[in-house]
C-alpha cells in the first residue's frame, strides 16, 4: 500500500542549482497538489493539478515549475533555487472533485539551500 | 480571504489529561472543516471532519464541533496518550469549491508520562 511516493526525501543544494521533486499516487486519484511547510506558516499550496492535463497555481508558486506528466505522477521543479525555498515539501492526491477536502499526503522531501 | 487560526503550540500535557486545541475561522458561507494530524516524520493524515453546522466529527477519541455562530472547530480528547504526540492542523474548504485545503499554521501537542 504505497500510497503517495516522494523522492528525494532530502537534497541539499546550492544557490541557483535547480532540481526536480518527483512525486506518484498509485489510488487512481484524479487531483494532485504540491505544499511547502514551513515553521509558524502551516502548509501553503504551491500549484495543484485537479485533473491530467492541467495545471494551476496556488498561493506561493513563484520560484516553482509542475508538469502533471501522467494520471499518476506529479512533479515539482525549482529552476534556480534560492535559499527562500529552503523548506519540507509534500505532495499530495485527492480522488473527488468535490469538496469532501481528504488529502493523501507523502512523507515530505526536506530541501536545503544554501 | 479564507483563513485558519489555531492557538500555539506546544502544548505539553500529562498521559490521561484532557486535550482542548481551539481552531477558528473566516470564510463565506458554510466551508468544510478538517482536522489533519501529522505524527513525526510522516505527512499529514486526515483525523475527523465535519460538512455543515452543528455537525461533530469523530475519530480515534478525538472529537471536533462545528460551530457557525462562533466559527470555530475545537478539537478535543478526554484522555490523551503518548502516541497522540503529534502536530495537528485545523483546515477548510470553502464551499462550492474542489479540495484546496487552507491550511492553520498547526499546533504541536507533547504528551508525557
Amino acid at each position: 500500500n504505497a500510497g503517495v511516493t516522494q523522492t528525494p526525501k532530502f537534497q541539499v543544494l546550492k544557490t541557483g542549482q535547480s532540481m526536480t521533486l518527483q512525486c506518484a499516487q498509485d489510488m487512481n486519484h484524479n487531483s494532485m497538489y504540491w505544499y511547502r511547510q514551513d515553521p509558524g506558516m502551516g502548509l501553503r499550496l504551491i500549484y495543484y493539478s485537479a485533473s491530467e492535463g492541467t495545471t494551476d497555481k496556488g498561493e506561493v508558486p513563484n520560484g516553482y515549475n509542475v508538469s502533471r506528466l501522467n494520471k499518476r505522477e506529479f512533479s515539482l521543479r525549482l529552476e534556480s533555487a534560492a535559499p527562500s525555498q529552503t523548506s519540507v515539501y509534500f505532495c499530495a492526491s485527492s480522488g473527488t472533485s468535490g469538496p469532501t477536502g481528504e488529502l493523501f499526503f507523502g512523507e515530505g522531501s526536506r530541501l536545503t539551500v544554501l | 480571504g479564507n483563513s485558519v487560526t489555531q492557538m500555539e503550540g506546544p502544548v505539553t500535557l500529562s498521559e490521561e489529561a484532557f486535550l482542548t486545541i481551539n481552531c477558528t475561522y473566516t470564510a463565506t458561507g458554510y466551508p468544510s472543516l478538517f482536522w489533519y494530524v501529522q505524527y513525526p516524520g510522516e505527512g499529514l493524515q486526515l483525523l475527523l471532519k465535519a460538512t455543515k453546522a452543528d455537525d461533530k466529527g469523530s475519530n480515534k477519541g478525538f472529537e471536533a464541533t462545528y460551530r457557525k455562530e462562533t466559527t470555530s472547530f475545537h478539537l478535543e480528547k478526554g484522555s490523551v496518550q503518548v502516541s497522540d504526540s503529534a502536530v495537528y492542523f485545523c483546515a477548510l474548504v470553502p464551499a462550492g469549491t474542489a479540495s484546496k485545503l487552507t491550511f492553520g499554521t498547526g499546533t504541536r501537542l507533547q504528551v508525557t508520562l
